[in-house]
């Protein structure tokens, strides 16, 4: 069965500065992998995802992500962090079908210090 | 956006009582939506997955009778918690796609907070 590792639970991240969210997965294939956050009240969000292609993937609020097969990883990050982006940050997988659903991460927590 | 919804936002209830939680899609014709459970410093779990009209799939482990899932419309489903305990205590999330095969467009709501007392 797929599995997403988180392998931090929370980090500390000065504003401003740059952030690298972890993620490795464990498949047989690629998967589809996505990046969620989830911010209190508020449901979760697609931050970006990554299907075939290109491995740098963008996405919404000035997100990255870099898709490396030979790691098993897709890792998030954020060359400038904002007080805003402190959120729980959850790494997804999904079969590389449309009709499969989604394993989630156990998430990492962002804390932003001024 | 596509927007989903869910009522209540948090619920206390006695042990032995039964809740029931709505998740609706306000702007969109869901026709797939899935119901997951997360604890605290965990990851989501998804408990079952519902299509419009046909009886709902639970995953290994989830007890269908305790959790009693409707998809009676295409933009409506609910979560009956049945006969609560405190171990059912959790934060409950839906989510809602616009078509099965579209697991790039999946949408969540805020969750609810389920406290069984």
């Amino acid at each position: 069965a797929q599995s997403v590792t988180q392998p931090d639970i929370h980090i500390t991240v000065s504003e401003g500065a740059s952030l690298e969210l972890r993620c490795n997965y464990s498949y047989g294939a690629t998967p589809y992998l996505f990046w969620y956050v989830q911010s209190p009240g508020q449901g979760l969000q697609l931050l970006l995802k990554y299907f075939s292609g290109d491995t740098l993937v963008q996405g919404i609020k000035g997100f990255e992500a870099e898709f490396k097969r030979s790691q098993s990883s897709f890792n998030l990050r954020k060359p400038s962090v904002h007080w805003s982006d402190a959120a729980e940050y959850f790494c997804a997988v999904a079969l590389n079908s449309g009709y499969s659903t989604l394993t989630f991460g156990k998430g990492t927590m962002l804390l932003v210090s001024p | 956006g596509a927007v989903v919804s869910q009522h209540p936002s948090w619920v206390i209830c006695k042990s032995g009582t039964s809740v029931k939680i709505e998740c609706r899609s306000l702007d969109f014709q869901a026709t797939t939506m899935f119901w997951y459970r997360q604890f605290p410093k965990q990851s989501l779990m998804l408990m079952a997955t519902s299509n419009e009209g046909s009886k709902a799939t639970y995953e290994q482990g989830v007890e269908k009778d305790k959790f009693l899932i409707n998809h009676a419309s295409l933009t409506l489903s609910t979560l009956t918690v049945t006969s609560a305990h405190p171990e059912d205590s959790s934060f409950y999330i839906c989510s809602a796609r616009l078509s099965r095969r579209r697991v790039h467009e999946q949408y969540f709501g805020p969750g609810t907070r389920l406290t069984v007392t």
